[in-house]
């Protein structure tokens, strides 16, 4: 089946402590995104990769590392978490040019505290 | 600035009535306009999409979407609600400004509740 496999689902971590969301794709996609879901300000795109060693940041990307050594994978890095960054977070990844819709994960909801 | 709106927070539609989401949007230039639903504790799933060519665009679920050029607008129909149906609706245009990126301007969402 082809999906998009993001973990974990729920994080709740400590201001500081550094953590990685997994997002993992089967579809051999060159295009890859994270997204974050806030109430009342919809999704806002971190950082997108267009093909392996290819990354760059999108709207809101400060707090926030990537990096795509493998083209199925693609890590969302919080190296200091803050509470500002308790969101929805949402993996997508799509073929670039086709004008195709993008196949998100499931989400990771992280709290921060 | 590009922008896409949702005017509407939430609809309610009883079960087997017509339901229409409304999404009007600004963009420069031909728009490429999509729709997404996300279930809860889901990712978004891709419902449809409008690049050019024929007004009425049937997408996934018997749901069907209207472009409408001089209104800029793209609304979401179904002519018969499913309580299944109920779910958060996403409007989205491509950023023709981003260049390669593959960026998608959001309209903050339409939650939809069909009532049995």
């Amino acid at each position: 089946e082809a999906q998009v496999t993001q973990n974990p689902r729920y994080l709740i971590t400590v201001t500081g402590k550094k953590l990685t969301v997994t997002c993992s794709q089967n579809m051999n996609h060159e295009y890859m995104s994270w997204y974050r879901q806030d109430p009342g300000l919809g999704l806002r795109q971190i950082y997108y990769s267009m093909n392996v060693e290819v990354t760059d940041k999108g709207d809101v990307p400060e707090g926030y590392k990537v990096s795509r050594k493998e083209k199925r994978n693609f890590p969302l890095i919080l190296e200091s978490p803050s509470p500002n960054q308790t969101s929805l977070y949402f993996c997508a990844s799509g073929i670039p040019g086709t004008a195709y819709g993008y196949t998100f994960g499931s989400g990771t909801r992280l709290t921060v505290v | 600035a590009q922008s896409v709106a949702q005017p509407e927070d939430q609809v309610n539609v009883a079960e087997g009535n017509p339901l229409t989401v409304k999404c009007t949007y600004s963009v420069s230039g031909n728009p490429y306009l999509f729709w997404y639903v996300q279930y809860p504790n889901r990712g978004l799933q891709f419902l449809l999409k409008y690049i050019t060519g024929d007004n009425l665009v049937k997408g996934s679920y018997g749901f069907e979407a209207e472009f409408n050029k001089s209104q800029t607008s793209f609304h979401l129909k179904k002519p018969s609600a499913l309580v299944s149906d109920s779910a958060l609706y996403f409007c989205a245009v491509r950023d023709i400004n981003a260049g390669n990126n593959r960026k998608l301007i959001w309209g903050l969402g339409t939650s939809l509740a069909v009532n049995p």
